[in-house]
């Protein structure tokens, strides 16, 4: 079993949707935890760092439960743009990834 | 601003054939590290490096060597090349610490034959 496992794709969304990712880890003594954008292959991206009081960046928020080991990526009013793949991604020591989840919004 | 550079871009292997994937990153980074991608895989962690003198092993570390002889070069070395090692390759790097990003290089498509 992998240490940090996402839900699988690909989700499929018309614009406007909102859409949640879920991650979950099994390494208790993480420290900090993230979530990234890749692009068609390209190298992945931060797109927000995640907090134990949760936080928010425009139509992004970003979740983290300790209790239950996961965090969560929200995403409201999709827009085309946000077409990609989302990886999650935790810190015990050595970043370690998701599998990645796709997301394609349709017109 | 280089920031972090992999060469070579493109690679393609004989099997058995030995290689050596080349990181540098110009940021004074203490921590760097090799990923590798395959489909449906996500990035899976090879071998890192929390300073120079320093490394250790990732999720999947077999068939790969690494040496961090200096804080700004992380070489990647496949000694016999297989085609279980057929990938893309990231490095990245970035200061230590819980909440330090990650800065990518561009990455490298490998494929052995």
């Amino acid at each position: 079993r992998k240490e940090v496992e996402q839900d699988p794709g690909p989700f499929n969304v018309p614009e406007g949707a909102t859409v949640a990712f879920n991650c979950t880890y099994s390494n208790s003594a993480s420290q900090s935890f993230f979530w990234y954008r890749q692009d068609c292959r390209k190298e992945p991206k931060l797109l927000m760092s995640v907090y134990s009081s949760g936080n928010e960046d425009g139509r992004f928020t970003a979740q983290l439960n300790r209790a239950s080991q996961y965090i969560s990526l929200l995403i409201r009013d999709s827009k085309l743009s946000d077409s990609a793949t989302y990886l999650c991604a935790v810190n015990g020591g050595k970043l370690i990834f998701g599998q990645g989840t796709e997301l394609s919004v349709k017109p | 601003n280089a920031g972090v550079t992999q060469t070579p871009k493109f690679q393609v292997l004989k099997t058995g054939q030995s290689m050596t994937l080349q990181c540098a990153q110009d940021m004074n980074h203490e921590y760097m590290s090799w990923y590798r991608q395959d489909p449906g895989m996500g990035l899976r962690l090879i071998h890192y490096s929390v300073g120079a003198g320093i490394t250790d092993q990732g999720e999947v570390p077999n068939g790969y060597n690494v040496s961090r002889s200096t804080t700004e070069d992380f070489p990647l070395r496949l000694l016999s090349a297989a085609p279980s090692q057929t990938s893309v390759y990231f490095c990245a790097s970035s200061y230590v610490g819980p909440n330090e990003k990650l800065f990518f290089g561009s990455g490298t498509q490998l494929s052995v034959l």
